[in-house]
This record gives C-alpha cells, sequence and structure tokens, in this order.
C-alpha cells in the first residue's frame, strides 16, 4: 500500500525566510502533485511534477521530483504572509485500476509571520 | 474557481439518516473522484467514475455508494450515517489522468 508521509507537519515561517517542505512516498510512481488548502477551502493545483528530475516554479514557489528517491520538495523563498496555508502533496498510483487514485500526505501547515 | 460544482455546502442531519451529494465535473471531463476529509483520517480517496462506469475504489465503507450519470454528473450516497461520518467531501474531476481540479466540497455534519 503506498504511503505518503510530509515533513514538517508544522512550520512557522517569518517573512522573507526560506525554507522546504519533504514529501517522501514508499511505491514507485512518476506522478506527484501539490496542491494548497485555505482554512475551510478546496484545493487549488500548485504543481504537476511528471518524471524523474522534473523541477517547476511559481514565484516564491519551486518544487521538484526525484522518483529514485521516491521524494519530492516544495521550497519556498522569502516568504510572505500570502502563502499562509496547507500545503499537500499527492502521489497518484502506479497502474491499472488505481492509476488516477491520488494518496495525499498529511499535509504541512505553514504559518508565515511579519 | 476549479469549474467543479458541488451541492450543498453544508449538511446537517441525525444519525442513522441519508443523504447525497451532488458533483458537476469541468466541462469537457470525463473522470470524477469523491474524496473524504477529516482530522482523523486526512484526505482519502473514495471512489472514482470514468464516462459512468466505476474505475476505482478506495477505503469506501459499504455504506456509501456513487454513480455518475449520463450527463456526467456523479451523486455519493452516505446512508446508516454514524458520527464519524462527519467530514469535508470532495469531489474532483479530470479528462482522465492529468491534474484533478477540486470542488467547494460539502460539509457534513452527524448529530
Amino acid at each position: 500500500e503506498l504511503k505518503v508521509e510530509q515533513n514538517p507537519l508544522f512550520l512557522s515561517m517569518q517573512e522573507g525566510k526560506n525554507y522546504t517542505i519533504y514529501c517522501n512516498y514508499s511505491t514507485t510512481s512518476d506522478r506527484l502533485y501539490w496542491y494548497r488548502q485555505d482554512p475551510g477551502k478546496s484545493l487549488e493545483s500548485l504543481f504537476v511534477l511528471l518524471s524523474n528530475g522534473a523541477v517547476k516554479q511559481e514565484g516564491r514557489l519551486m518544487a521538484s521530483l526525484d522518483t529514485k528517491a521516491r521524494l519530492s520538495t516544495l521550497h519556498i523563498t522569502a516568504a510572505v504572509h500570502d502563502l499562509s496555508a496547507t500545503y499537500f502533496c499527492a502521489v497518484g498510483g502506479a497502474g491499472g485500476t488505481s492509476y488516477g487514485k491520488l494518496t495525499f500526505g498529511q499535509g504541512t501547515i505553514l504559518t508565515v509571520h511579519p | 474557481d476549479s469549474g467543479v460544482t458541488q451541492t450543498p455546502k453544508h449538511l446537517i442531519t441525525a444519525t442513522g439518516q441519508r443523504v447525497t451529494l451532488r458533483c458537476s465535473p469541468r466541462s469537457g471531463d470525463l473522470s470524477v473522484y469523491w474524496y473524504q476529509q477529516s482530522l482523523d483520517q486526512g484526505l482519502q480517496f473514495l471512489i472514482q467514475y470514468y464516462n459512468g462506469e466505476e474505475r476505482a475504489k478506495g477505503n469506501i465503507l459499504e455504506r456509501f455508494s456513487a454513480q455518475q450519470f449520463p450527463d456526467l454528473h456523479s451523486e455519493l450516497n452516505l446512508s446508516s450515517l454514524e458520527l464519524g461520518d462527519s467530514a469535508l467531501y470532495f469531489c474532483a474531476s479530470n479528462l482522465i489522468t492529468d491534474t484533478q481540479y477540486f470542488g467547494p466540497g460539502t460539509r457534513l455534519t452527524v448529530l
């Protein structure tokens, strides 16, 4: 059974600082997704990573994927208050009928302080 | 706005009752997914439908069932409700296997 673990689960940052959220998963997959969720809201897609070595950047966020290490990272550069949210990584199923199924990590609650 | 719609937004009901949650996917999307989000279990995949047929099943209880209709909207039926069924239920859609776009969710409270 696929397991997805994020760390840290809670992250309190100062504005202007950098930090990285890690997402480890237990079985082979070549599809990794990052989502953002604001309190009481839906999930917003941030990044889709579909191959080993994939790197994507949007604003102050950059995501990467290492399928050999079964690890994805979400790097935050010069954090601002607007980035405060919960961030989830999700791994796509390996194949067959589970291909579309997403297995989510526990989520990382990010709070950015002035 | 993802383009996925869900109704109702909130639902309050009593134990033992049955409810139906409705989802309309984005225009052109053929796959619909249902997820449950709770503090205990996190975000869990329940079931996927593709063009009217069940494609994959997750940790969905036998008391829960779903279907996708010819117009591609989907309904999730929850019966014999228990306190532990209180959660946010999300529907997501995509064309086949690309990014899943999530709806606003239905918050179910079982009293």
